[in-house]
């Protein structure tokens, strides 16, 4: 139980586009998710959180209008990287409270998606 | 808000050695404290975790303590194998609505 399943798991875009990122609970009620970004040999850093049908709230220093977020629904969440840029290349991946589910406590992780810009 | 400070950055060992890694937090309302392994391009791997109510837990070769008046807890490996190789995460969060904090990652190299 408590699958998150992200999509796609690689992606690579040209400089100026954008690309859409999707996590999705296949069995439980997501009502929060976190987004994280992290860097080769880094550590996950923080983006925004995301709540079901309110604003994410998005961490310092990360540009709301380049990362959107969707929460539209209580099972997916999406991560749109606008006007792309070699700079955004990292690996985002999806996390799931599982605090707030009947599931116990902890957190879930989608597969990751590896973002390249050309 | 959280931040986890997590040492060494890199730690060999040989094979069948015990493997010791620390972390510390700064928000005394934290109370929940997972162990994440993770491999290259793969998402981060529970393998162990630790609640604000207990001091230690262990799992066969895994085991993590935690002292909450000194803000810190630690991950211990024993018999470590080959196997064992990989990054390692410390993390911290108040469960529920607030996201997990992370440590800057431990490499662990156990050498055959």
């Amino acid at each position: 139980g408590a699958v998150v399943s992200q999509h796609p798991s690689w992606v690579i875009c040209k400089s100026g586009t954008s690309v859409k990122i999707e996590c999705r609970s296949l069995d439980f009620q997501a009502t929060t998710m976190f987004w994280y970004r992290q860097f080769p040999k880094q550590s996950l850093m923080l983006m925004a959180t995301s709540n079901e049908g309110s604003k994410a709230t998005y961490e310092q220093g990360v540009e709301k209008d380049k990362f959107l977020i969707n929460h539209a629904s209580l099972t997916l969440s999406t991560l749109t990287v606008t006007s792309a840029h070699p700079e955004d290349s990292s690996f985002y991946i999806c996390s799931a409270s599982l605090g707030l589910t009947t599931l116990g406590y902890g957190y879930t992780f989608g597969s990751g998606t590896r973002l390249t810009v050309v | 808000g959280e931040n986890v400070e997590q040492h060494p950055s890199t730690l060999s060992v040989q094979e069948g050695d015990s493997a010791v890694i620390k972390c510390t937090y700064s928000d005394s309302a934290s109370n929940y404290f997972p162990w994440y392994k993770q491999e290259l391009g793969k998402r981060p791997q529970l393998i162990i975790d630790i609640r604000s109510n207990v001091g230690e837990k262990k799992d066969q070769r895994i085991a993590v303590t935690l002292n909450k008046t000194a803000k810190h807890f630690s991950l211990h490996i024993t018999e470590t194998q080959p196997e064992d190789s990989a990054v390692y995460f410390c993390a911290a969060s108040k469960a529920g609505r607030r996201a997990l904090t992370f440590g800057s990652g431990t490499r662990l190299q156990v050498q055959p």
